[in-house]
């Protein structure tokens, strides 16, 4: 298995500018987190879902985030208009609901910077 | 929501020493804490993790403990190596939460020979 793959590896936009970062998680995973990775707030959850359902979306920072699961293959997190403050690393990680392993695995991340 | 504490924020040993690292959590309702490595530029990896219903596990140089009363876990490496040289977080989560992780800050531990 090639593990959870995000794409791109690296983003530099401007800001106001849209964002897309994408994740295909582990094939027979049933959960996908979103994760932001800063020096200041550490690794936070923005959002995560089960069975292609967003369940908790309380880390979303404000509307200008947004994030998808239209099948089990394939999540995007979006935002729009992109700021200087969410220049992080945005790293995508899933689950198997039915594995006594209750630890996930991590992609390598999205390095988003916006200038 | 639950939150986790983690100190020290940066750790120095000398290689073959040990290092001891402390988190402590708010929500009694979790039951379970992993602890993750992060090496510069990449993705955090699973170390070591425990459940609720155990008190401490060990895996080679690694071994985690959880005091359910205290609300405090800890991670100890022993026989420090310089390749233990990174970033490691402590993570607590509930089972109704889907086991989302919510993390310390992290410990920047560095290993000089």
């Amino acid at each position: 298995d090639a593990g959870v793959i995000q794409s791109p590896r690296h983003e530099v936009t401007e800001m106001g500018q849209e964002v897309t970062l994408r994740c295909k998680p582990i094939s027979g995973h049933d959960y996908l987190f979103w994760y932001r990775q800063t020096m200041m707030r550490g690794l936070e959850l923005l959002i995560y879902f089960n069975n292609n359902v967003p369940i908790d979306d309380s880390g979303m920072p404000e509307d200008r985030f947004s994030a998808k699961m239209p099948n089990a293959s394939f999540s995007t997190l979006k935002i729009q208009p992109s700021e200087p403050r969410d220049s992080a690393v945005y790293f995508c990680a899933s689950r198997s609901g039915q594995s006594p392993n209750y630890g996930y695995t991590f992609g390598s991340g999205t390095r988003l910077t916006v200038v | 929501g639950e939150n986790v504490e983690q100190h020290p924020s940066t750790l120095s040993v000398q290689e073959g020493d040990s290092a001891v690292i402390k988190c402590t959590y708010s929500d009694s309702a979790s039951n379970y804490f992993p602890w993750y490595k992060q090496e510069l530029g990449k993705r955090p990896q699973l170390i070591i993790d425990i459940r609720s219903n155990v008190g401490e596990k060990k895996d080679q140089r690694i071994a985690v403990t959880l005091n359910k009363t205290a609300k405090h876990f800890s991670l100890h490496i022993t026989e420090t190596q310089p390749e233990d040289s990174a970033v490691y977080f402590c993570a607590a989560s509930i089972a109704n939460s889907g086991y989302a992780l919510n993390f310390g800050k992290g410990t920047s531990l560095l290993v000089t020979p």
